[in-house]
Formats: C-alpha cells, sequence, structure tokens
C-alpha cells in the first residue's frame, strides 16, 4: 500500500536559517503530493502540491519538487520567521479509484521550531 | 466565511457515552472525510463520503457511524465511548478528491 516517510522532528533553527524537511515516499502509479502545516491549536492547512513529475510547488517562500526517480518531495525554505513555527505533514493521495477518493496518506509530521 | 466547520471544537465526556461532532463545508465539494489525529499528532484517514455515499471506510471499531445526510454536511457519532478514543477528530473536504480543505478539528477527551 501506500506510505509516506518524513524526517523526525523536532527540527530547531534560528531565525533565517535555512530549513529543509526530507520525505520520501512508496506508492502505485502517479499520486499527487502535499505538504499541509499545522500551526498550534489549528486545523491543517494546505501548503503547496504537485500532481506529477518534475512539478514544483510553492507557496509562502516554501518549495518542493516531485521526483519521480528517487520518489522524493523534500520541503524547503531559504529562510525561516518564527511564524513558520508549526508541524509540517507530506501526503500523498493516489490512485483516484473509488475506495480510495481523495484519500490522504500522511506522514508522520515534522515539529519545526524557530528561535529568534 | 468558514470553508469547512466542526462542532463542538472541544468535548470532553465521561467512558460509555455517546456523542457526536459535526461537520458543514461551503465550499460546494462533493467528498467529505474523517481523519483521527492521534496524541503524537499523527493522521489516518475513518471515512468518507461521495455525494452522500459511504465509500472509504477504515478499519474503524463499529461504535463509529459517520452519517451524511446531504453532500455540505457530515456527522460522525461515537456509542460507548473508551477513554483510547481520545484524540483530535478532523473533517476534511473535496472536490473530485482534489486538495483537501481541513476543519479546525474537535478535541475530544475521554475521562
Amino acid at each position: 500500500g501506500n506510505s509516506v516517510t518524513q524526517m523526525e522532528g523536532p527540527v530547531t533553527l534560528s531565525e533565517e536559517a535555512f530549513l529543509t524537511i526530507n520525505c520520501t515516499y512508496t506508492a502505485t502509479g502517479y499520486p499527487s503530493l502535499f505538504w499541509y502545516v499545522q500551526y498550534p491549536g489549528e486545523g491543517l492547512q494546505l501548503l503547496l502540491k504537485a500532481t506529477k513529475a518534475d512539478d514544483k510547488g510553492s507557496n509562502k517562500g516554501f518549495e518542493a519538487t516531485y521526483r519521480k526517480e528517487t520518489t522524493s518531495f523534500h520541503l524547503e525554505k531559504g529562510s525561516v520567521q518564527v511564524s513558520d513555527s508549526a508541524v509540517y505533514f507530506c501526503a500523498l493521495s493516489g490512485p483516484m479509484t473509488t475506495d480510495s477518493w481523495g484519500k490522504l496518506q500522511f506522514g508522520a509530521g515534522t515539529q519545526v521550531v524557530v528561535t529568534p | 466565511d468558514t470553508a469547512v466547520s466542526q462542532t463542538p471544537k472541544y468535548l470532553v465526556t465521561q467512558m460509555g457515552n455517546d456523542k457526536s461532532i459535526k461537520c458543514e463545508q461551503n465550499l460546494g465539494h462533493d467528498t467529505m472525510y474523517w481523519y483521527k489525529q492521534d496524541s503524537k499528532k499523527f493522521l489516518k484517514i475513518m471515512f468518507s463520503y461521495n455525494n452522500k455515499e459511504l465509500i472509504i471506510n477504515e478499519t474503524v471499531p463499529n461504535r463509529f457511524s459517520p452519517k451524511s445526510p446531504d453532500k455540505a454536511h457530515l456527522n460522525l457519532h461515537i456509542n460507548s465511548l473508551e477513554l483510547g478514543d481520545s484524540a483530535v477528530y478532523f473533517c476534511a473536504s473535496t472536490f473530485g478528491g482534489a486538495e483537501a480543505f481541513f476543519g479546525q478539528g474537535t478535541r475530544l477527551t475521554v475521562v
């Protein structure tokens, strides 16, 4: 079955540091890949997505590229802020069959703590 | 306007009770989901309804029963609550199975 593996946290960084969160996946066919973010006490928000190989998703300074050859979707940001402190989830969806329609398979989540 | 809204946000109840969580979406989506987030933040799908029809039913105790009265609503009823049911429950919706929009979550605490 499908699975997502992402690096364990917490990841602690200073403001303006470079952030990378590794994510690799196992799936049949061509899944869609997502990064969701969960700020303290809130629900999940879609951060970015990519639906096919070599697509790059980007939002709020975050980027991730769908790499089929390495089955990876690593999240990066060049200069983090304190407000980026949150839990980040890598997720995949697919294939689109009647019993997995839009079903998201999540990684375990990576907590990121950014200090001033 | 809130896109996916859940009520209540917090729910504290005793073991053995029956409780319901409600979810509504105003996005015009056709598919709704329930996810459970455990104490380690791990998220797992429980159920999904597409146009009021149950399409995903993961291995969940039959004490949990979803109900979808229409495309915009998906409720979760839990019978005979147990300590292990304590978690955060998220409702989500998609259109055609594309990216999911999540509610704020319901933190259920069973004491």
